[in-house]
């Protein structure tokens, strides 16, 4: 049973404008939330992080929000640059760190 | 400063062979993981070690699957044998220790395992 979901497998968005990626877990247990990025033929590279006190936390382009009543959080990146196309992975972390199974981003010219 | 350094970076092998990965994590990370992506999946952790120590090796197949890091520096991981469901990405990364203030984990490019 997974315990992190990216339901949206890939998801196509213009550039210059924003990129909403979400994530769903099941684990209330969760006290620290990240998100990777992946390039072809590369390990995944941390993005950012989140912990479960805060419901946003931002970085440059990136921002994650968190809601925890709904068990939810989204990684917004805006503006969306041609660089931004990879997976990105969802993160959660209980006593180890468990992943999504990514979700494909297309920046499209 | 040089990042996790894996080998072989693809390695194709019959079913039944014995195959071994190495990696090599960013001087002075304490911690060290070895993960396993199989196709259109995340990560999974398969191994946790702090210096030579594996704390977490709950996720690891142990009747074919062994790891070790004998100096707390490098780590080998090995399968034998290998079986067609075993092929997957191998991904290793490491952390400056896995207290949670620096839980950030660094991954290596990974090793692609094809079992014919």
């Amino acid at each position: 049973d997974q315990q992190v979901k990216q339901n949206s497998p890939s998801l196509s968005v213009q550039e210059g404008r924003i990129s909403i990626l979400n994530c769903d877990y099941t684990n209330s247990m969760f006290d620290y939330f990240l998100w990777y990025k992946k390039y072809p033929a590369e390990g995944p590279t941390f993005l950012i992080s989140i912990s479960s006190i805060k419901d946003k936390n931002e970085d440059g382009r990136f921002t994650v929000f968190l809601n925890k009543s709904a068990k939810h959080l989204s990684l917004h990146i805006v503006p969306s640059q041609p660089g931004d196309s990879a997976v990105y992975f969802c993160a959660a972390r209980d006593d180890k760190i468990i992943f999504g199974k990514g979700t494909r981003l297309h920046i499209l010219p | 400063e040089a990042g996790v350094v894996q080998s072989p970076r693809y390695k194709i092998i019959e079913k039944k062979q014995p195959v071994a990965f190495w990696c090599n994590p960013i001087s002075g990370h304490n911690t060290l993981y070895w993960y396993r992506q199989n196709l259109g999946q995340g990560p999974e952790l398969l191994i946790r070690y702090e210096n030579e120590e594996a704390v977490d090796d709950s996720q690891l197949p142990k009747d074919r699957f062994s790891a070790e890091r004998l100096k707390g520096v490098d780590s080998t991981l090995k399968i034998q044998p290998a079986e067609l469901g075993d092929s997957a990405v191998y991904l290793c990364a490491s952390s400056l220790r896995s207290d949670w203030s620096y839980n950030e984990q660094f991954f290596g490019p990974g090793t692609r395992l094809t079992v014919l």
